[in-house]
């Protein structure tokens, strides 16, 4: 089965808004990561959040583990979070992270 | 901190030309390094795993022949594409881990775009 599951896939925001992502996750995959992936392929890190909240500027991320999933939380988005996001997890023998599809997200002024 | 450098940042060659990219832990020792693959508009595909001085551990379906992995330091890794075809042609990423252990992020590069004419 899907192992990390994002909703939505795609995101068209203005200027200004909030926003939410979804990451599922399946029992096989612990320690949530989310990443920022800008158009010209930098993967950047935003939180390393197996669980609880955590927040940094504008971003902030919560992880229930328990129920397995983790949201991202983006306020008064900017043009420059454009890109996608990407949530992955590690799998249960902590050998490879596993990557969910990505939402990606379009900001426009 | 936790600074990974990935070089080069974009190869155009020629078909049937092998690339190597390199992979460096600026600022810390990687244990561990691991190297995914990225198609257009599609997620992260891990490709291999490498622990220094050891073999590396490929992903079923990719060719350990095609791809060649070397680890031969705490702080470089290098993936070298042989006789790369059109159909190589992808995005190419690694990471670098300190320690074993799953609960250690994993930091990445910026990086390799790949283009084979």
């Amino acid at each position: 089965g899907i192992q990390v599951e994002q909703s939505p896939p795609d995101l068209i925001l203005q200027e200004g808004a909030n926003s939410t992502l979804r990451c599922n996750f399946s029992d096989s995959v612990n320690n949530l990561q989310w990443f920022h992936q800008n158009p010209w392929g930098q993967l950047i890190n935003l939180f390393y959040i197996p669980s609880g909240t955590k927040q940094n500027g504008r971003l902030s991320a919560t992880t229930v583990a328990t129920e397995r999933y983790s949201l991202l939380y983006i306020s008064s988005s900017q043009t420059t979070d454009s890109g996608v996001y990407f949530c992955a997890g590690i799998n249960q023998a902590g050998t490879a992270l596993i990557f969910g599809k990505g939402t990606t997200l379009s900001v426009s002024s | 901190g936790a600074v990974v450098s990935q070089h080069p940042s974009w190869v155009i060659c020629k078909s049937g030309t092998s690339v190597k990219i390199e992979c460096r832990s600026l600022d810390f020792q990687a244990t561990t390094m691991f190297w995914y693959r990225q198609f257009p508009k599609q997620s992260l595909m891990l490709m291999a795993t490498s622990n220094e001085g050891s073999k590396a551990t490929y992903e079923q379906g990719v060719e350990k022949d095609k791809f060649l992995i070397n680890h031969a330091s705490l702080t470089l890794s290098t993936l070298t594409v042989t006789s790369a075809h059109p159909e190589d042609s992808s995005f190419y990423i690694c990471s670098a881990r300190t320690g074993f252990g799953g609960n250690q992020p994993q930091h990445f590069g910026d990086g390799t775009r790949l283009s084979i004419l």
